[in-house]
């Protein structure tokens, strides 16, 4: 158990609509990172935010938003969903921005659109 | 720049043999390079990372073998066992950089026959 913790695990919505996928980082952990792999596919990386603020950004869609709250949980809002949005999201934790270098990783929250 | 390149795709090793994962960078600036291991249904977890001022570094059975020169970096897995079989990811990334993302390779699915 890596201690990060993402809801839900499943999730099946049709085209046109709206998901929010949550995490809990570990405690203590300052930074959420989002991943998304698709089917057979690497993990490419969405954005990362750190105590609140937005730190780098990736290959995220305009269609997808995320925030880092107060208590340091975090949402990924997906809007407007097409097929290829389907895939596991993974979100991942650190202590610091990622110079201390170890990600732990939830289990993912698996989406599928239908 | 930021791509991580990873072969092979997929990796068939008898049971007791050795596997081997090759990655390769371009961008000179990476000074972080982790491994990590991901079993089906569950997230990516760290494996063993090395910073490029050592050329080998040994967890167990585990042993990346870094060549800075030749950008390049490649985990061995020795004595490699069924339960070993997973998908293995390399990424890289600075350090130094505030909230540098990291970028991983497309992965590696490693089957250990029994």
């Amino acid at each position: 158990d890596s201690g990060v913790t993402q809801t839900p695990k499943h999730l099946i919505t049709a085209t046109g609509q709206r998901v929010t996928l949550r995490c809990s980082p570990r405690s203590g952990d300052l930074s959420v990172y989002w991943y998304q792999q698709s089917l057979d596919q690497g993990l490419q990386f969405l954005i990362q935010y750190y105590n609140g603020e937005e730190r780098a950004k990736g290959n995220i869609l305009e269609r997808f938003s995320a925030q880092q709250f107060p208590d340091l949980h975090s949402e990924l809002n997906l809007s407007s969903l097409e097929l290829g949005d389907s895939a596991l999201y993974f979100c991942a934790s650190s202590v610091g921005t990622g110079m201390d270098g170890e990600l732990f990783f939830g289990e993912g929250s698996r989406l599928t659109v239908l | 720049q930021q791509q991580v390149k990873q072969s092979p795709q997929s990796l068939i090793v008898q049971k007791g043999g050795i596997s081997i994962i090759n990655c390769a960078y371009e961008n000179t600036a990476f000074d972080y390079f982790p491994w990590y291991q991901q079993f089906p249904g569950k997230g990516p977890a760290l494996l063993i990372a090395i910073r490029p001022d050592v050329s080998e570094k040994k967890e167990g059975r585990f042993t990346i073998s870094f060549n800075k020169s030749a950008k390049q970096f490649s985990l061995h897995i020795m004595d490699s066992q069924p339960g070993d079989s997973a998908t293995y990811f390399c990424a890289a990334s600075i350090i130094r950089n505030y909230g540098q993302n990291f970028v991983f390779g497309p992965g590696t699915r490693l089957s250990v026959l029994p």
